[in-house]
C-alpha cells in the first residue's frame, strides 16, 4: 500500500531556533495535510495542501507542497515552547495515509 | 459544541476478553474512522466507514470489529484475537468520505492489559 514516509522522527532545538519536518511519499499525491498533535492529546488539523508547488502560511509556520506532488514540508520559524508536540503529514487519498511523525521539543 | 466524544478515556482489558470502545459526533459528518497510535508508530487506520451500515478494513484490522448503524456512533471492538492492544485508540470523523476532508478526531482512549 501507499506509504508517506517522514523525517526527522525526533527534533531537540533551543527555543528561537527554527525546525523542519519533511514528508515524502513514492507515488504523488492529491494532497496533503498537516496535524498537530500536543502531548497527551489528539491529533488537530493545521492546513491542507492541494496544488503543485503551493505554499502557505500561518504565522510563524510555513507549508511547501512539492512540484511533484510527492513531497511537503513544514518550517517552524523562531520555534516557541508552545509549538511542542509530534507534527504529522497525510497523503490525500482515500483512506488518509498518514507520517509515523516528527516529535519537536523545544528548550528553553 | 460540536465534537468527537470518546469514551471511555481509560480502559482495561483481562485476557480473553472483549472490550467495546464508544465514539459519537454529533458533527453530522458522514465518514468515520478508528486508528490505533502506539510510541514512534504514527496512525494506523483499523477500520473505516463512509456511509451508515458500510465500512471497510484498514491496514491492521484483524482483531478488531465495527459496526455502523448509526451515523452519529462508529463503536470499536478489541476481540481477544488481538493479542497485543496495549495502544492509544483515536476515532476521527470527515464530512464526507473523500480525500480532502479534514479530518477531526476525539479525545482517545488508552487501553492496557491487566
Amino acid at each position: 500500500g501507499q506509504q508517506v514516509m517522514q523525517i526527522p522522527q525526533y527534533q531537540h532545538v533551543q527555543e528561537g531556533e527554527d525546525f523542519t519536518t519533511y514528508c515524502n511519499s513514492s507515488t504523488t499525491l492529491s494532497n496533503i495535510q498537516w496535524y498537530k498533535q500536543r502531548p497527551g492529546g489528539h491529533p488537530v488539523f493545521l492546513i491542507q495542501l492541494v496544488k503543485s508547488g503551493e505554499v502557505k502560511k500561518q504565522k510563524r509556520l510555513t507549508f511547501q507542497f512539492g512540484e511533484a506532488k510527492k513531497n511537503s514540508s513544514l518550517h517552524i520559524t523562531a520555534t516557541q515552547t508552545t509549538d511542542v508536540g509530534t507534527y504529522f503529514c497525510a497523503g490525500g487519498n482515500t483512506p488518509l495515509v498518514f507520517g509515523k511523525g516528527t516529535r519537536l521539543s523545544v528548550i528553553a | 459544541d460540536g465534537g468527537i466524544t470518546q469514551s471511555p478515556k481509560y480502559l482495561f482489558r483481562k485476557e480473553g476478553q472483549n472490550v467495546t470502545l464508544s465514539c459519537e459526533q454529533n458533527l453530522n459528518h458522514d465518514a468515520m474512522y478508528w486508528y490505533r497510535q502506539d510510541p514512534g508508530q504514527g496512525l494506523r487506520l483499523i477500520y473505516y466507514s463512509q456511509i451508515v451500515n458500510d465500512f471497510q478494513k484498514g491496514d491492521i484490522a484483524e482483531g478488531y470489529s465495527v459496526s455502523r448503524e448509526k451515523k452519529e456512533s462508529f463503536p470499536l471492538t478489541v476481540t481477544s484475537a488481538q493479542k497485543n492492544p496495549t495502544a492509544f485508540y483515536l476515532c476521527a470523523s470527515t464530512l464526507q468520505g473523500t480525500y480532502n476532508q479534514p479530518q477531526h478526531f476525539g479525545d482517545g482512549t488508552r487501553l492496557s492489559i491487566l
